[in-house]
């Protein structure tokens, strides 16, 4: 079953405190994303990989840096996490350049 | 500049009629791809319908088709007798060449009974 996986679904953390958002896919897929999701600002790119190890910064990548170290898992990490990293972060993947992504669940933080 | 443009914020429809999203974009790329997604109340990001630029036909997939006017830059969704389920947030996308992939900011349709 062609499945995108995020976990945890939903995370509290204190200001300053690190953070491991982690994503998997069951389909070999090359590319993935990480977006997050704030009212009224639609789904920003924050990184995208094309491979292990071929990571490039998206629009706001700032704060967060990310690890690709097998081709089925991609993780986001907020060093020192800050209030205003408060929001819904969604992972994806897909197959090539023109396919349509395939996005997880989504990981609802908040940070205090 | 915005790369993906959606103006509608928000739409409200009656049941069974056809409602139609508008969606404008901006690239320079000869070849790219554009995409319409479909947010639910619970979150779900889901993909509904693509059109690839090389294309002149416009894409249709079940109760879904788009309005592809390439000399205006526009890629617009029609969704035809729509249904309560159909409720949710619509989101145009676009991929040019092998890097971003940009999302507008989206539009809320209410179905109506």
């Amino acid at each position: 079953d062609m499945k995108v996986t995020q976990m945890p679904r939903y995370l509290i953390k204190r200001m300053g405190e690190n953070v491991l958002l982690e994503c998997g896919q069951d389909m070999s897929h090359e590319t993935m994303y990480w977006y997050r999701q704030d009212p009224g600002l639609g789904l920003q790119l924050i990184y995208i990989s094309y491979d292990v190890d071929s990571n490039s910064e998206g629009d706001i990548p700032k704060g967060y840096r990310v690890s690709r170290k097998k081709r089925e898992h991609f993780s986001l990490i907020l060093d020192s996490a800050k209030t205003n990293q408060t929001s819904v972060y969604f992972c994806a993947s897909s197959w090539g350049c023109n396919q349509a992504p395939l996005f997880g669940e989504g990981t609802r933080l908040s940070v205090l | 500049a915005q790369k993906v443009t959606q103006t509608q914020t928000s739409i409200s429809v009656m049941e069974k009629t056809t409602v139609t999203m508008d969606c404008v974009y901006e690239t320079q790329d000869s070849s790219y791809f554009l995409f319409w997604y479909k947010q639910t109340a619970s979150g779900e990001i889901v993909f509904l319908i693509r059109q690839d630029s090389y294309k002149k036909e416009n894409a249709t997939v079940g109760h879904y088709s788009l309005n592809f006017q390439k000399p205006k830059s526009s890629i617009g969704l029609i969704i035809t007798a729509t249904q309560i389920e159909d409720s949710a947030v619509y989101f145009c996308a676009m991929r040019e060449g092998y890097q971003n992939f940009y999302f507008g900011k989206g539009t809320s349709l209410t179905v109506i009974p």
